[in-house]
């Protein structure tokens, strides 16, 4: 069954200090992968995607997301968190399947804490 | 910016009432989503949609409908309100399938009391 896991609920870390928040996923076929961040009582906002090309993409807010296809991963980096960066964080991934149509699917989601 | 708005951003229901959850965007989207978000199980995918009058379900459609007569506009319907529909409800939009992003409304909090 194709699938996305992001293995830690939360992830603590220290303002200044760089963070990435981990994503695996199982599809068949070339995926599409997708980072996005939900603050409190509002909706997921897109931060970035890897379509193909540089494994390394870029993205808002200063994020940065690394695809390594041998590890079928797609981890979420930012150089210096900031405070503002606490938020919930989403991976996803729009996968073809046997009917000829994309499925989208989202991890469950982690909370990164930065502390000040 | 594509705008993907829901017309409320917190509710109150009674069990057993009509609900009806609306969302409108305005750039032109193919595609439309209703999804409900709970802590420890993500976002779960109620129904979507491809076209006008289209709808498909997801992975948890029972309890709920949907109506999409105009492009812009997709509803999601709580036929009859009940405890455990106590949610976040968000819908999305996008361009196409694959390659395009999802376009997320600012969430209805819904609570059946």
């Amino acid at each position: 069954a194709q699938s996305v896991a992001q293995p830690e609920d939360q992830v603590n870390v220290a303002e200044g200090n760089p963070l990435t928040v981990k994503c695996t996923y199982s599809v068949s076929g070339n995926p599409y992968l997708f980072w996005y961040v939900q603050y409190p009582n509002r909706g997921l906002q897109f931060l970035l995607k890897y379509i193909t090309g540089d494994n390394l993409v870029k993205g808002s807010y200063g994020f940065e997301a690394e695809f390594n296809k041998s590890q079928t991963s797609f981890h979420l980096k930012k150089p210096s968190a900031l405070v503002s960066d606490s938020a919930l964080y989403f991976c996803a991934v729009s996968a073809f399947t046997t009917s000829g149509t994309y499925k989208y699917i989202f991890g469950t989601g982690t909370r990164l804490k930065v502390l000040a | 910016d594509v705008k993907v708005t829901q017309s409320s951003r917190y509710l109150v229901k009674r069990t057993g009432e009509k609900v009806f959850l609306e969302c409108v965007q305005d750039m032109d989207h193919e595609n439309m989503f209703w999804y409900r978000q709970d802590p420890g199980l993500g976002l779960r995918l109620i129904y979507f949609s491809y076209d006008v009058k289209m709808k498909e379900k997801g992975d948890i459609p029972e309890g709920y409908s949907v109506s999409r007569e105009k492009k812009e506009r997709f509803s999601l319907i709580l036929e009859s309100a009940s405890t455990n529909q106590t949610s976040m409800y968000l819908c999305a939009s996008s361009l196409q399938q694959g390659i395009y992003g999802y376009t997320f409304g600012s969430g209805t909090r819904l609570t059946v009391v």
